[in-house]
């Protein structure tokens, strides 16, 4: 089945940790994104890559990072620099460059918690 | 600053009556305007968009949306809502040319039985 996955679902980390996040997706998708959203608030967007070995800043960068070596994949970084990084994270990709403004695939999300 | 709006934090309904969940955009030039659901723990799933054309865009799972430009509004609209159709639903503009979504804070839709 053609799709984006995240795993894993559930993670938890200890103050001063380094993390990953994956996100994987076989939808021949050009641009991938990866957001945040918190109870009661809209998605905010981290980063996002439209094509392979290039990606951008998006709204709330700081604390995290981000790889784009592989047209497939996305990779999440959650920094220690992140102060309140408990959160549910999104990832999600669209067609992109060959097709703009196409509607978005969505991961099932990981939710990160801090111990 | 460009913004979308979803006034309701919340909208209750009963099942069988039909419902409106609102949205209200500020975006400069002609916008591409989407819906999503999501159920509890999970992932966004897509359900209609408006790119251009007809102004009533008809989507999944029986739910419709109409684009009015003069109001810059794309309320999403079910003629008979279910139990099964609650859940945290979004909307989100893109403008032309931007690979980036602007989100609305997102409305819970509660059917109640």
């Amino acid at each position: 089945d053609g799709g984006i996955t995240q795993s894993p679902k559930y993670l938890f980390r200890k103050e001063g940790q380094n993390v990953t996040l994956s996100c994987e997706q076989n939808l021949n998708h050009d641009a991938m994104y990866w957001y945040r959203q918190d109870p009661g608030q809209g998605l905010r967007l981290i980063y996002y890559s439209q094509i392979v070995n290039d990606f951008q800043k998006g709204d709330i960068a700081e604390g995290y990072s981000v790889s784009r070596e592989k047209k497939e994949s996305f990779p999440l970084t959650v920094t220690s620099a992140q102060k309140n990084p408990t959160a549910f994270y999104l990832c999600a990709s669209s067609i992109g460059s060959r097709g703009r403004n196409t509607e978005a695939f969505f991961g099932q999300g990981t939710r990160l918690t801090v111990v | 600053a460009q913004s979308v709006a979803q006034p309701e934090d919340q909208v209750n309904v009963a099942e069988g009556n039909p419902l409106t969940v609102k949205c209200t955009y500020s975006v400069s030039g002609n916008p591409y305007l989407f819906w999503y659901v999501q159920y509890p723990n999970r992932g966004l799933q897509f359900l209609l968009k408006y790119i251009t054309g007809d102004n009533l865009v008809k989507g999944s799972y029986g739910f419709e949306a109409e684009f009015n430009k003069s109001q810059t509004s794309f309320h999403l609209k079910k003629p008979s809502a279910l139990v099964s159709d609650s859940a945290l639903y979004f909307c989100a503009v893109s403008l032309r040319g931007n690979y980036q979504l602007i989100w609305g804070a997102g409305t819970k839709l509660i059917i109640k039985p």
